[in-house]
């Protein structure tokens, strides 16, 4: 109850191409779904973020479309470029019980933008 | 800027060593964690603190100890190093309304 499951693993996308990540949970509980980018030898960095009162969120060439009945969400990046190229991480968190907050994060998706 | 500071990027130690991390904030928050990060795993939670001497286990706590005596600081402490605590190590802070998180660069620990 308390997984969230990312695929793809890894992601091969050509530049100007829509990259696409999706991530999907059981606990309906959860009510916090941010999206973490990280670069090799970096830690991770929140990218965008949305709560279950809306179905999308778009900042940039980033968009999050958020599923609450399929209990599932997803990122999507248009126009994708090479320096996207990283890691991205979904995770959900809920403000309830001993957690506080705490984040539950996916296994990550490796994304390699070819240009 | 949230700024968020390990004590090393890169560490290596002998196996049965006794191992400092330390993480450093300049926030004020008072929630702080400590994750490891291993490939296909993805980031796995092994201690939280939500204020100074309180800690709390995360999901694999086993082998690893936390001390929080001032609020800027949540050190991470491995008693006896083993192989298969090799990983990439990230503390990260959250504070405020929200329940965004910050990460530290992360310290990639080798133990052979």
């Amino acid at each position: 109850q308390q997984q969230v499951k990312q695929s793809p693993q890894s992601l091969i996308v050509q530049k100007g191409g829509i990259s696409i990540i999706n991530c999907a949970y059981e606990n309906t509980a959860f009510d916090y779904f941010p999206w973490y980018q990280q670069f090799p030898g970096k830690g991770p960095a929140l990218l965008i973020a949305i709560r279950p009162d809306v179905s999308e969120k778009k900042e940039g060439r980033f968009t999050i479309s958020f599923n609450k009945s399929a209990k599932q969400f997803s990122l999507h990046i248009m126009d994708s470029q090479p320096g996207d190229s990283a890691t991205y991480f979904c995770a959900a968190s809920m403000d309830s019980g001993g957690s506080q907050g705490n984040l539950i994060f996916g296994k990550g998706t490796k994304l390699s933008v070819k240009p | 800027d949230v700024k968020v500071t390990q004590s090393s990027r890169y560490l290596v130690k002998r196996t049965g060593e006794k191992v400092f991390l330390e993480c450093v904030q300049d926030m004020d928050h008072e929630n702080m964690f400590w994750y490891r990060q291993d490939p296909g795993l993805g980031l796995r939670l092994i201690y939280f603190s939500y204020d100074v001497k309180m800690k709390e286990k995360g999901d694999i706590p086993e082998g690893y100890s936390v001390s929080r005596e001032k609020k800027e600081r949540f050190s991470l402490i491995l008693e006896s190093a083993s192989t298969n605590q090799t990983s990439m190590y990230l503390c990260a802070i959250r504070g405020g309304a929200g329940y965004e998180q910050y990460f530290g660069p992360g310290t990639r620990l080798t133990v052979t």
